[in-house]
C-alpha cells in the first residue's frame, strides 16, 4: 500500500485546545511532510522534517519524528475554528523520488 | 511561493467521452510532475510520475492507456482520461517540484480538478 497510517482518523476539539495527530509508516524515508487540505481544495505544504531531525517548530506548529518507531507527529496548539481541515503526512522514500500520502486526519476545531 | 495550475477546476461529461487536464507550472521549471487521484473523504493516491522528454511511470493498478499523460515541456504536463466512466469521476490533484528552488524537496500542488462522469 502506498499509504502510511494516519491517527486519529477524526478528532473534533473546542477552540483554543491542543490538537495532535500521528503518522507512521514502514519504510525508510528521506524526509515526511505534513499537509493541509481544505474541503475540495488542493493541499498546502505545512512543514518538512529530514529523517536525521527529530524536531521542527513553525509558528502553532510542531513537528516530531521517531524514526526507530518510524512515526511522526504534528501538534497545533491553540487551535483556531479556522484550522479546521484534513491533514496528511507524506513520505520521501529514500529509494526515489515519490511522495506518498497517509490517510489522514480530518479536524474539527469547534469555536 | 511557486504556482502550480489546473485546468479545468471542474468537469463534467458523458460517459465514454475522453477529459484531458492541464498541470502547469507558473513560474519555475518542472522536469518531474506527479498525478494523484483522490475520492471522497479519502488521501491522495499517487496515479504515475511524468518526466518531460520521456514516458511516464505509472503506479501499480493504473491503466497507462486509460491514464494518458504527456509533459512535452518544462511546465505543462497533461492528463487524458479516455473512455471515462463514472467510476472514473473523482479529485485529481497534480504536483510539480522545483528543483530550482534551495530545498529540492520542495512539492508544489495544483488546485485539483473535479470530474463528473455521467
Amino acid at each position: 500500500s502506498q499509504q502510511g497510517e494516519e491517527d486519529p482518523q477524526a478528532l473534533s476539539i473546542q477552540e483554543g485546545e491542543n490538537a495532535t495527530m500521528n503518522c507512521s509508516y514502514k519504510t525508510s524515508i528521506n524526509n515526511l511532510q505534513w499537509y493541509r487540505q481544505n474541503s475540495g481544495r488542493g493541499l498546502v505544504h505545512l512543514i518538512l522534517i529530514r529523517s536525521n531531525e527529530r524536531e521542527k517548530h513553525s509558528g502553532r506548529l510542531r513537528v516530531t519524528l521517531d524514526t526507530s518507531k518510524k512515526s511522526s507527529s504534528l501538534l497545533i496548539t491553540a487551535s483556531r475554528a479556522a484550522d479546521t481541515a484534513s491533514y496528511f503526512c507524506a513520505k520521501r522514500e529514500t529509494s526515489g523520488s515519490r511522495l506518498t500520502f497517509g490517510e489522514g486526519t480530518q479536524l474539527t476545531v469547534n469555536p | 511561493g511557486a504556482v502550480v495550475s489546473q485546468h479545468p477546476s471542474r468537469v463534467i461529461c458523458k460517459s465514454g467521452t475522453s477529459v484531458k487536464i492541464e498541470c502547469r507550472s507558473l513560474d519555475f521549471q518542472a522536469t518531474t510532475m506527479f498525478w494523484y487521484r483522490q475520492f471522497p473523504k479519502q488521501s491522495l493516491m499517487l496515479m504515475a510520475t511524468s518526466n518531460e522528454g520521456s514516458k511516464a511511470t505509472y503506479e501499480q493498478g493504473v491503466e497507462k492507456d486509460k491514464f494518458l499523460i504527456n509533459h512535452a515541456s518544462l511546465t505543462l504536463s497533461t492528463l487524458t482520461v479516455t473512455s471515462a466512466h463514472p467510476e472514473d469521476s473523482s479529485f485529481y490533484i497534480c504536483s510539480a517540484r522545483d528543483y530550482g528552488s534551495g530545498s529540492t524537496d520542495t512539492q508544489y500542488f495544483g488546485p485539483g480538478t473535479r470530474l463528473t462522469v455521467l
